[in-house]
């Protein structure tokens, strides 16, 4: 089955600067990659995903790229704010609504002002 | 986005009890529906795959016996917590996918936080 690695489990960084948390991956068919956002006794929220068709995909402050051959993708965040401290989760999946997302092990991102 | 909700959001039960915690797809119909459990400070873990219709898919370490599940319609999944114990006190979350939907994104609900004592 899948495995999916996350690093780093913590990080912390200056506000204003960029951060940046990676995934690797397993199962080669794997096509599906969030990430996810979440707050202490929150849901997980969807805050980007990218499918395997592309290599890099934007939003405002964030983007992720993919890299199918090496099997990881990362998280890139830019001009990072103190509310964009929470826990981020990778995530992988094949293309199939049966199959369930496997999770990376989290990130704890603090941004300090 | 589609919405998932969750019932009930925070329950506290003694050793021995079950507890019955229900998820439903408010706005779409979902075939299939996933059960997550996450202890304090660490990832989600899936535990089963709820199939309308038919019985659930558990992951290895997971007892079915335990953790009954029932998914009799497109928009609600149930977890039943049989002989609930203390160190099943967790966070429980069910998400969802758009059967009829063509993309991948999974809908959390908003998550069941257990309590044993």
């Amino acid at each position: 089955g899948e495995n999916v690695e996350q690093h780093p489990s913590t990080l912390s960084v200056q506000e204003g600067d960029s951060a940046v948390i990676k995934c690797t991956y397993s199962d080669s068919a794997s096509n599906y990659f969030p990430w996810y956002k979440q707050e202490l006794g929150k849901r997980p929220q969807l805050i980007i995903d990218i499918r395997s068709n592309v290599g890099e995909k934007k939003d405002q402050r964030i983007a992720v790229t993919l890299n199918k051959t090496a099997k990881h993708f990362s998280l890139h965040i830019t001009e990072t704010q103190p509310e964009d401290s929470a826990v981020y989760f990778c995530a992988a999946s094949p293309n199939s609504g049966n199959t369930p997302l496997v999770f990376g092990k989290g990130t704890r991102l603090s941004v300090i002002a | 986005g589609a919405v998932v909700s969750q019932h009930p959001s925070r329950v506290i039960c003694k050793s021995g009890t079950s507890v019955k915690i229900e998820c439903r797809s408010l706005d779409f119909q979902a075939t299939t529906m996933f059960w997550y459990r996450q202890f304090p400070k660490q990832s989600l873990m899936l535990m089963a795959t709820s199939n309308e219709g038919s019985k659930a898919t558990y992951e290895q370490g997971v007892e079915k016996d335990k953790f009954l599940i029932n998914h009799a319609s497109l928009t609600l999944s149930t977890l039943t917590v049989t002989s609930a114990h203390p160190e099943d006190s967790s966070f429980y979350i069910c998400s969802a996918r758009d059967s009829t939907g063509a993309g991948n994104e999974q809908f959390f609900g908003p998550g069941t936080r257990l309590t044993v004592l």
